[in-house]
């Protein structure tokens, strides 16, 4: 899929190890996006960036790092997992007039053991 | 922060028929409200959007229309197809963060 590429696709790992997914974008877009995906609750924002080395915190960011060296690359680390960080992370990337329009990455199933 | 409420939670509509999903979001400041659609299995897709001085959009089957006054804004599709069938989420922005409702699970029944 042309754009975003997520890495791992899929990841079990046990509580209390560091866990860091990947994104990776060809678009050269500005703002990129870390969501996870749970049922009920639809999609939440983790953590964005608006530029190299520039981020800042969505509304579920407790126990969640990011860090942007490169315009295209966001990582997503969580410090010491738990099971409540068993979910579905997407990536994305925000193009468009005011960058508002947003294009997803494939996903990341992580499971926390 | 911003609310966003999505109903219903599932729909289930014969082939042909019309499907309409509702979002009402709660700070007035919002300005910017996309929808998504979500096979199973696979990424979230823009598939409409409308800006906050804009009443109603369409494009072919589906439509949106906002209701400022009321805090309210709707998907429409009409004729509905089996594929068709899938997630749709709508979602609330005033800049970078976007709300996300919780979804509703359209079928299309052939």
């Amino acid at each position: 899929d042309a754009g975003i590429t997520q890495s791992p696709r899929h990841k079990v790992t046990e509580t209390g190890t560091p866990v860091t997914l990947r994104c990776h974008q060809t678009e050269n877009h500005r703002y990129m996006y870390w969501y996870r995906q749970d049922p009920g609750h639809g999609l939440r924002l983790i953590h964005y960036s608006y530029g190299v080395k520039d981020t800042d915190k969505g509304e579920v960011s407790d126990g969640y790092s990011v860090s942007r060296s490169k315009t295209e690359d966001f990582l997503l680390t969580l410090e010491s997992a738990t099971s409540s960080q068993t979910s579905v992370y997407f990536c994305a990337t925000g193009w468009g007039q005011g960058y508002e329009k947003l294009f997803f990455g494939s996903g990341t199933q992580l499971s926390v053991l | 922060g911003e609310n966003v409420e999505q109903h219903p939670s599932t729909l289930s509509v014969q082939e042909g028929d019309s499907a309409v999903i509702k979002c009402t979001y709660s700070d007035s400041a919002s300005n910017y409200f996309p929808w998504y659609k979500q096979e199973l299995g696979k990424r979230p897709q823009l598939i409409i959007d409308i800006r906050s001085n804009v009443g109603e959009k369409k494009d072919q089957r589906i439509a949106v229309t906002l209701n400022k006054t009321a805090k309210h804004f709707s998907l429409h599709i009409t004729e509905t197809q089996p594929e068709d069938s899938a997630v749709y989420f709508c979602a609330a922005t005033t800049g970078n963060q976007f709300y996300f409702g919780t979804g509703t699970s359209l079928t299309v029944i052939p």
